[in-house]
């Protein structure tokens, strides 16, 4: 079973800030899924990849898959990105469920 | 497409009290998955379906929870008896092989 931890658990961060969100797994995948978890309870899946990088507005995505590790960041933070955001990790091809890290708290403050 | 639909959003039961939660995936997704979040577990799968058959049910806690997807359209996971430790928020989400998965708004089940 694959063990998906991220850090940090809670970050606090002024508005304008670089935002980044770290996340490492124990074994070989076959995609890394980031999310996003509104305070309202919504989960919206922000990125799917499977090698180097992808970027989407001010958020970016990478993942070293040697290294077993991905990061999220956030450029130009705003206080509109206040929210959860998970980690997950799929093994089978990409069409399996997903295993969850435990979220980082992020607070954006004007 | 109106996106994966959950219902009901809130439910309150009784210890003991049969609990149904249903699931409308997208049109012309192949895989819908069911997931629990408890404050103490987090995010947790519990079953998925491809082409309406179950793959894996491993997540699936004990035998009080049952889960069925009679055609494309539909699936429902459900509870007997219900048990106050079931106390989650329940997703569903939907995918198309190999892209990532959509989620429903979630229905946040309490048992007293």
């Amino acid at each position: 079973k694959n063990e998906v931890e991220q850090s940090p658990q809670n970050l606090t961060a002024q508005e304008g800030e670089f935002i980044t969100i770290n996340c490492s797994y124990s074994v070989g995948i076959s995609a890394l899924h980031w999310l996003q978890q509104h305070p309202g309870g919504g989960i919206v899946s922000l990125f799917m990849l499977s090698s180097g990088k992808k970027k989407h507005g001010r958020l970016i995505a990478t993942i070293n898959i040697q290294e077993k590790h991905s990061s999220l960041h956030i450029t130009a933070s705003h206080p509109r990105d206040s929210a959860v955001y998970i980690c997950a990790v799929t093994s089978g091809g990409g069409a399996d469920g997903l295993t969850f890290g435990k979220g980082t708290h992020l607070i954006i403050q004007p | 497409d109106a996106g994966v639909i959950q219902s009901p959003r809130h439910e309150v039961t009784e210890m003991g009290q049969e609990v149904t939660l249903r699931c409308k995936p997208i049109s012309g997704h192949d895989y819908l998955f069911w997931y629990r979040q408890t404050m103490m577990r987090g995010l947790e799968l519990l079953i998925y379906f491809n082409n309406n058959v179950p793959i894996d049910d491993s997540g699936m806690p004990e035998d009080r929870f049952s889960a069925k997807m009679p055609n494309a359209s539909f699936s429902t996971l459900k509870i007997q008896p219900s048990e106050p430790r079931d106390s989650a928020v329940y997703f569903c989400a939907s995918s198309l092989t190999g892209n990532i998965q959509y989620f429903g708004a979630g229905t946040r089940l309490s048992v007293l």
